[in-house]
């Protein structure tokens, strides 16, 4: 069974960058290239931010950036503003009947 | 612009049928690249996939869920309905639908949710 393992939470000061990561166990997650990342706040329909690992959706700021290496994917988020906060999720779909798995979520907190 | 629009009960009792709908605009739901996913959150925990359906009516679910779930749509109405039985406490939360299109591995657009109570 795969998991994918988060931080319970990030936080940083308004204009720095924060790094949530996403690690992958097990092996029905291919080659792990298709990770997604996705931002809920509360109230609000959960917005992708990052697919296939690196790219961004349009209409989504490039203060958000994603990376992989190795068994760990991370969104970086720079110039952080208070409207950043909540939970960020990642996700993949698997090679398995599983299909789709998310991670256990990061809340991210603008102090 | 793709949106949906999630409805159904707010409160279903325990054992009961829990049925859901996602109203789906900006496309269409006879065409086979597109999908419709059903996934929730219990407060306080992560999110978990529990359905998805395409317009060429192939489905697929969560293996954990899946003896409890049925996902159908009516391409006429543009809508997807969800089907949870013998609900129990523990399934309490905020139900989404969201939009996959194929082959892409992603949930575009989502719906802002349901909050639904299992309590008697």
């Amino acid at each position: 069974q795969s998991a994918l393992t988060q931080p319970a939470s990030v936080s940083g000061s308004p204009g720095q960058s924060i790094t949530i990561s996403c690690t992958a166990t097990s092996g029905d997650l291919g080659d792990f290239k298709y990770i997604s990342w996705y931002q809920y706040r509360p109230g609000r329909a959960p917005r992708l931010v990052i697919y296939d690992v690196t790219s961004r959706p349009s209409g989504v700021s490039n203060r958000f950036s994603g990376s992989k290496s190795g068994n760990t994917a991370s969104l970086i988020i720079s110039g952080l503003l208070i409207e950043d906060e909540g939970d960020y999720y990642c996700s993949s779909f698997t090679t398995t009947t599983t299909l789709v798995i998310f991670g256990g979520g990061t809340k991210v907190t603008v102090l | 612009q793709i949106t949906l629009r999630e409805s159904g009960p707010t409160l279903v009792g325990p054992t009961q049928t829990l049925t859901l709908t996602c109203t789906v605009s900006g496309l269409s739901l006879s065409t086979n690249v597109e999908g419709v996913a059903w996934i929730r959150q219990p407060p306080g925990k992560a999110l978990e996939w529990l359905a998805i359906i395409y317009g060429d009516d192939d489905k697929r679910y969560s293996p954990s869920l899946r003896n409890r779930l049925t996902v159908t749509k009516d391409a006429s109405e543009n809508q997807v309905v969800l089907t949870m039985t013998n609900m129990d406490p523990v399934d309490t939360g905020t139900y989404f639908c969201a939009h996959r299109s194929w082959p892409e591995r992603r949930f575009d657009t989502w719906g802002q949710g349901a909050l639904v109570a299992v309590s008697s």
